[in-house]
């Protein structure tokens, strides 16, 4: 059983256009996050929610939305998407401190 | 400021070295502290937490509260610990889990 999984895996669209990501965790955990990992490998954390509520927003383009429709789900949605944006979006979750990831979505814009 | 340090970025040995994987970190109080590795088209998992003590893979890491160190050793580095891994001190306290820059180790036969 996967504990956390994203969709799409591979995500190539072209600037302008706005797309979802989704994540799943069925580990019963209350908190969730989005990173990205950018070209160089560097891993930096967007945005972490616990129990449905925003609790961290790192300094983000207001072009990204996250949104949790219930502690299980973290979609990702981003709008008017850009050539910068193009790189590797993990969620992960947690409960306490020790975090699962997703396999990741490579998002390539164009 | 709370910060993490993973001074190199690529580190590259032949199999059978020892490696050591560096992390400094600046935070306060007391906080957790992990090692995540990556393996080439993977995702990212957990190695080894401090307060664990184990030893995982054959790595190891010890903390060093007087350097606020949490260097990753192995003393026999094998093909497959060619990896990205990534050291992830996390604040006393808090739900936010902040990673270092990462570090690629490459072991070459």
């Amino acid at each position: 059983d996967t504990a956390v999984s994203q969709t799409p895996k591979y995500l190539v669209t072209q600037m302008g256009n706005d797309k979802s990501i989704k994540c799943e965790q069925n580990l019963g955990h209350d908190t969730m996050y989005w990173y990205k990992q950018d070209s160089k490998k560097f891993l930096k954390i967007m945005f972490s929610y616990n129990n449905k509520e925003l609790i961290i927003n790192e300094t983000v383009p207001n072009r990204f939305s996250p949104k949790s429709p219930d502690k299980a789900h973290l979609n990702l949605h981003i709008n008017s998407l850009e050539l910068g944006d193009s790189a590797v979006y993990f969620c992960a979750s947690s409960q306490g401190r020790e975090a699962f990831f997703g396999q990741g979505t490579r998002l390539t814009v164009v | 400021a709370q910060r993490v340090t993973q001074p190199e970025k690529l580190l590259s040995v032949f199999k059978g070295a020892p490696v050591e994987l560096k992390c400094n970190y600046s935070y306060s109080g007391s906080p957790e502290l992990f090692w995540y590795v990556q393996y080439s088209r993977q995702r990212l998992q957990l190695l080894l937490r401090h307060i664990s003590r184990e030893s995982i893979k054959g790595f190891t890491a010890d903390l060093n509260k007087g350097e606020t160190s949490f260097h990753l050793k192995k003393p026999f580095a094998q093909e497959e610990d060619s990896a990205m891994y990534y050291c992830a001190p996390t604040p006393g306290g808090s739900e936010k889990l902040v990673f270092g820059k990462g570090m690629k180790l490459t072991v070459n036969p």
